[in-house]
């Protein structure tokens, strides 16, 4: 399988413990991208990364999300204290090229009770 | 601040019927993509479209991109069953890679 992977494919945890997702873009995408999604709603851009470097991060996100590309490959994103309102579809995407198109994993659906 | 705009949210049509998805964005952008999501699975890359008056079409969708109206459409022609599904337009900011997306268009179609 060549396509983008996440993992886990779902996590439950209780308020206020640490999650950590990961995701392997397709191998020779430069760009990684994080989204979060919610029921009924299109996508919300949460970080971007070209090879290492963690170029955009939403102005919404807040401090207790982290995410890392180390060496250019694999990313993880980890959220610190988690709240209800974290509970969403965590959707990773990597593309390469001009024309940018966003290739996107299954995503990991985070419930927090 | 970038907004995308879809309408409609939801539309179920006959199979046969031919009916066309709007996506009105609110800041300038030259390019637009098109996404499709059936339930409980990730996004599928439709079309990109990458200047003022382009238009892809493959099968019966064909998605076209006009950057002065900053509107784009999404056609149908003849629905069939399998097109089921909520299509998203996403448009990403000047000079960004990042992309902002609509609120998608949940589309039934009934035999």
């Amino acid at each position: 399988d060549t396509g983008v992977s996440q993992d886990p494919r779902h996590k439950i945890t209780k308020r206020g413990q640490n999650v950590t997702f990961r995701c392997d873009p397709i191998s020779e995408h430069n760009r990684l991208y994080w989204y979060r999604q919610t029921l009924g709603q299109g996508p919300e851009f949460l970080t971007y990364f070209q090879n290492e470097a963690q170029l955009e991060k939403s102005r919404l996100l807040s401090d207790r999300f982290s995410a890392e590309r180390p060496k250019g490959s694999f990313s993880t994103l980890e959220i610190q204290r988690t709240e209800q309102g974290d509970s969403a579809m965590y959707l990773c995407a990597s593309s390469l090229g001009l024309s940018n198109i966003q290739y996107f994993g299954a995503g990991t659906r985070l419930s927090v009770l | 601040e970038l907004k995308v705009e879809q309408n409609p949210l939801f539309l179920s049509m006959q199979e046969g019927k031919n009916y066309t998805i709007y996506c009105n964005y609110s800041t300038t952008s030259d390019r637009l993509y098109w996404y499709r999501q059936d339930p409980g699975k990730s996004l599928e890359s439709l079309f990109v479209l990458l200047s003022n008056g382009a238009v892809k079409q493959e099968g019966r969708l064909m998605a076209s991109l006009d950057t002065k109206a900053r509107l784009s459409t999404l056609h149908i022609t003849a629905a069939v069953h399998d097109l089921s599904a909520t299509y998203f337009c996403a448009v990403p900011p000047d000079s960004n890679y990042q992309l902002i997306w609509g609120a998608g268009t949940k589309l039934i179609i009934k035999p």
